[in-house]
């Protein structure tokens, strides 16, 4: 089966510049993640959807980042305006169901915010 | 809350010595455990998870809930073992929470 998808692979934005990421997750997949890894961290959980609903998005600076899911299958995060610290891989993931579930990871969007 | 400490952000061994990456957790109920793997220039993959109490790759992990451990082991190392390993949990959140991650290098 197709793995998850991720673009662009690679973005160079100057701070307070806006960008977006597109994830298009496996097929049948309910759940889909966006997860934000600094160099040298773990991910970490950004926002967390089933279907098009949100079930998870404590960690999301809400002042800057959105993201969405329209009609429960792909999804685009966006930042606005960008921050030096916003430097980082940002991962979609997917799975069938619950966290539980094996989750799949896409390859990822590097931004370098300059 | 939940958290996954991993101590060793990197661990460097000789191929065919036993490897031990160590993983701790902070969660008062029953966590589900896991340990995903980044091989070089691949995705983050998952490598095995505790309910399935299997050996994959030759690795195992047992879960210590005494010690609220979950170290990652393999008898014998292997070159192709080299890679970024990250333990991770699921709480009562039903969020996935990953560690820092330790970088494994197996030398020739």
């Amino acid at each position: 089966e197709a793995g998850v998808a991720q673009s662009p692979r690679y973005k160079i934005i100057e701070k307070r510049q806006s960008v977006a990421f597109w994830c298009n997750p496996i097929s049948g997949h309910a759940t889909l993640y966006w997860y934000q890894q600094i160099l040298g961290q773990g991910p970490k959980l950004l926002i967390q959807f089933q279907n098009n609903g949100v079930v998870d998005d404590s960690q999301l600076p809400k002042d800057r980042f959105s993201a969405e899911r329209l009609k429960g299958v792909d999804s685009t995060l966006k930042i606005q305006p960008a921050k030096l610290e916003d430097s980082a891989v940002y991962l979609c993931a997917s799975s069938r169901g619950r966290a539980g579930n094996t989750i799949y990871f896409g390859e990822g969007s590097w931004l370098t915010v300059v | 809350a939940q958290r996954v400490t991993q101590p060793e952000k990197l661990l460097s061994v000789f191929k065919g010595a036993p490897v031990e990456l160590k993983c701790n957790y902070s969660y008062s109920g029953s966590p589900e455990l896991f340990w995903y793997v980044q091989y070089s220039r691949q995705r983050l993959q998952l490598l095995l998870r505790h309910i399935s109490r299997e050996s994959i790759k030759g690795f195992t992990a047992d879960l210590n809930k005494g010690e609220t451990s979950f170290h990652l082991k393999k008898p014998f190392a292997q070159e192709e073992d080299s890679a970024m390993y990250y333990c991770a949990l699921i709480g009562g959140a039903q969020k996935l929470v990953f560690g820092q991650g330790t970088r494994l290098t197996i030398n020739p």
